[in-house]
This record gives structure tokens, sequence and C-alpha cells, in this order.
């Protein structure tokens, strides 16, 4: 089975400060590995994703995650936070068996402050 | 188009209605997934479909019936719903199973009365 955990229900952080978003998953079979927002009252949107190609992934909106084998992690970070950033933050899992999809973690509120 | 369009937007319904919550995409993909998202909670997956079939079924109640029309086209039938089940439901799709990432809809907004 595959899980995502985050680290951190709500993390707080000041304009300009670095953003890092922690996510450790746990997978028997090599994992695909997804960072998505979602806005208040809105679906949510692909941040960036890993498939096993570059370990260090960068995707939109200046996030970036590296994918650390020996760590089981996925964290996302940003090096300088901006208020626009404030939202939820979800890691995902999933892989290229048939009858997977994407297994969701609980969530990260991040908060910006000015 | 990378669009996933869901209707309606926001839904409120009684406990002895029926009702159908609809996603569509012009993407070509071939997996489609319906997840039911409670506030400050992650998606739950309840159905998966796969080239027009279901191959996924979380268990979910009865009172919930997905249908699957077309390869575009995915809809989820709403009968004798309980308030708990109210939630966000997001619809979403992607190129297929696996790794390839999901592209979500802005969601239903239901409330059971």
């Amino acid at each position: 089975a595959q899980s995502v955990t985050q680290l951190g229900s709500h993390v707080s952080v000041s304009e300009g400060a670095l953003v890092l978003l922690r996510c450790n998953y746990s997978s028997s079979v090599p994992p695909y590995l997804f960072w998505y927002v979602q806005y208040p009252n809105q679906g949510l949107q692909l941040l960036l994703k890993y498939t096993s190609a570059a370990t260090l992934v960068k995707g939109i909106n200046g996030f970036e995650a590296e994918f650390k084998k020996s760590e089981t992690s996925f964290h996302l970070t940003k090096p300088s936070a901006h208020m626009s950033d404030a939202a939820e933050y979800f890691c995902a899992v999933s892989s290229n068996q048939a009858g997977t999809a994407l297994i969701f973690g609980k969530g990260t509120t991040l908060s910006v402050s000015s | 188009d990378t669009e996933v369009t869901q209707t309606p937007k926001h839904l409120v319904m009684g406990m002895t209605n029926k009702k159908s919550l609809k996603c569509e995409q012009h993407m070509g993909h071939r997996a489609m997934y319906w997840y039911k998202q409670k506030a400050k909670k992650p998606p739950e997956l309840m159905f998966v479909y796969s080239y027009e079939k279901l191959s996924i079924n979380e268990s979910v109640p009865s009172r919930f019936s997905p249908e699957c029309p077309n390869s575009s086209l995915l809809n989820l039938h709403l009968h004798a719903l309980q308030p708990e089940d109210s939630a966000l439901y997001l619809c979403a799709s992607s190129l297929e199973r696996g790794p390839t990432e999901a592209f979500f809809g802005q969601g239903t907004r239901l409330t059971v009365v």
C-alpha cells in the first residue's frame, strides 16, 4: 500500500521567507509523487510532479521539490514566500500499477504574514 | 484545453431528492475520478473509471451512483443522501491511471438538508 505523511498541519511564514512543506512517502514500488495547491472553494492545481526522472523538480510559481529515496521524502520549497502563496497544500502519491489513483496526504495550510 | 468542467458549482438538495453532478473534459483523457472532500480534509477517492469502465469503487454507499456515458463525460447520480454527505465533490481526469498527473475541476459544493 502507498501513503504519504505531511508533517505539520499548519505552517506560518513571513513574506519573503523560505517556505518548507514536508512530505514523506511509503511505497513498496517506485512512487510517483505530486504536490497540489488548493485555494479556498476551488479545485486542486498541480504544482509539480516527480515521475522518476530528475530528482530535483521545478514547478509553477517558483516552487520546487527534491525526491530523496534514502529519506523517503519529497519536501516542497520556495525561496521567498509571497502573500498569494497562502493556501492548502497536498502531497500525493501514485504508482504505475494498474488499479491505483492519487492518494493524498492530510494537507498543510500555509499562512503568509506581511 | 486543459480544463475539467463541473456543473453545478453549488447544489442544495433534500434527503428525498434525486440529483446529478456532471463532469466534462476534452483533453482525451481515458481515466476519470470522483473525489469527496470534507472541510479541512484531503480529497478521498470514491470512484475511478478507466476507458469508460468502472475500475475502482472505494466501498461507496449505493446512494452514490457513478456513470460514464462516454470518454468525455462523467456523472454522479445522487439519491436519498444524508446530511453527512455534504461536501465538495471533485472530478478529475488523467491521461491514464498511474503516474500521470490528474487535472481537477473546481468542484461542486453539495449541501444536503
